[in-house]
């Protein structure tokens, strides 16, 4: 089964507006992830967010984590037709050992910015 | 600096045939992994190389395997391919120690379709 669960699975919004996504986990986790893919530029890392912080920025982006909640959300200011990709979120999994973990990605939320 | 590079880029096989994928990470990155991109699984976990060391796992069967060199190249093997395997193939490399646990830069991908 999937530790992250992104929500929706699709968004369609006008340019401009803000994009908002979220993504579930089951397990304690390290950090969260959050990697954007579209066709042009493949697989993109956005922003690393740790279990101690509650809140992180990065130029348009705003993530939040609620490790009560098992819970991260991704704002996306003021978007573009650029943004329009899907977005994964990905969490650390420990196996029996510490040094055993692997990243388990969510299904992703697909964005469209209509222009 | 040059990205993550993978070759070939895409590859046809037939049932019961084997495939090696290759990856050269960004210079100076020591860990490669590599996941598995299906429609219907998502990103999956394969393995994880550290200085020509397996260090993680994920739940793929024994068809699967890699390896590292001391250059920090990585390949993938896969035998008896079936017609499951076909997927887009992605690897990745990271500078820190930890591997997936931080930013790691995708390469394009290897579409592999099994016929």
């Amino acid at each position: 089964s999937q530790q992250g669960e992104e929500d929706p699975q699709a968004l369609s919004i006008q340019e401009g507006e803000n994009a908002t996504m979220n993504c579930s986990y089951k397990t304690s986790i390290n950090n969260l992830q959050w990697y954007r893919q579209n066709s042009g530029r493949g697989l993109v890392h956005l922003i690393l967010i740790r279990s101690n912080e509650r809140e992180k920025h990065s130029g348009r982006l705003r993530v939040t984590l609620d490790t009560s909640k098992k819970s991260s959300s991704l704002l996306i200011t003021a978007s573009r037709a650029a943004d329009t990709a899907s977005y994964f979120c990905a969490t650390v999994l420990y196996g029996a050992m510490d040094s055993n973990y692997q990243l388990i990605w969510g299904a992703g939320t697909k964005l469209i910015i209509k222009p | 600096k040059a990205g993550v590079t993978q070759t070939p880029r895409y590859l046809i096989k037939t049932r019961g045939q084997q495939v090696t994928l290759s990856c050269s990470p960004i210079s100076g990155h020591r860990s490669v992994s590599w996941y598995q991109q299906t429609p219907g699984q998502g990103l999956q976990f394969l393995f994880e190389y550290f200085s020509e060391t397996q260090r993680n796992k994920g739940n793929f069967p024994g068809r699967f395997s890699g390896r590292q060199f001391s250059n920090s190249r990585s390949e993938m093997n896969v035998s008896t391919l079936e017609l499951g395997d076909s997927a887009l193939y992605l690897c990745a490399s990271s500078l820190s120690t930890l591997g997936s646990y931080n930013e790691q830069f995708f390469g394009p991908g290897t579409r592999l379709t099994v016929l």
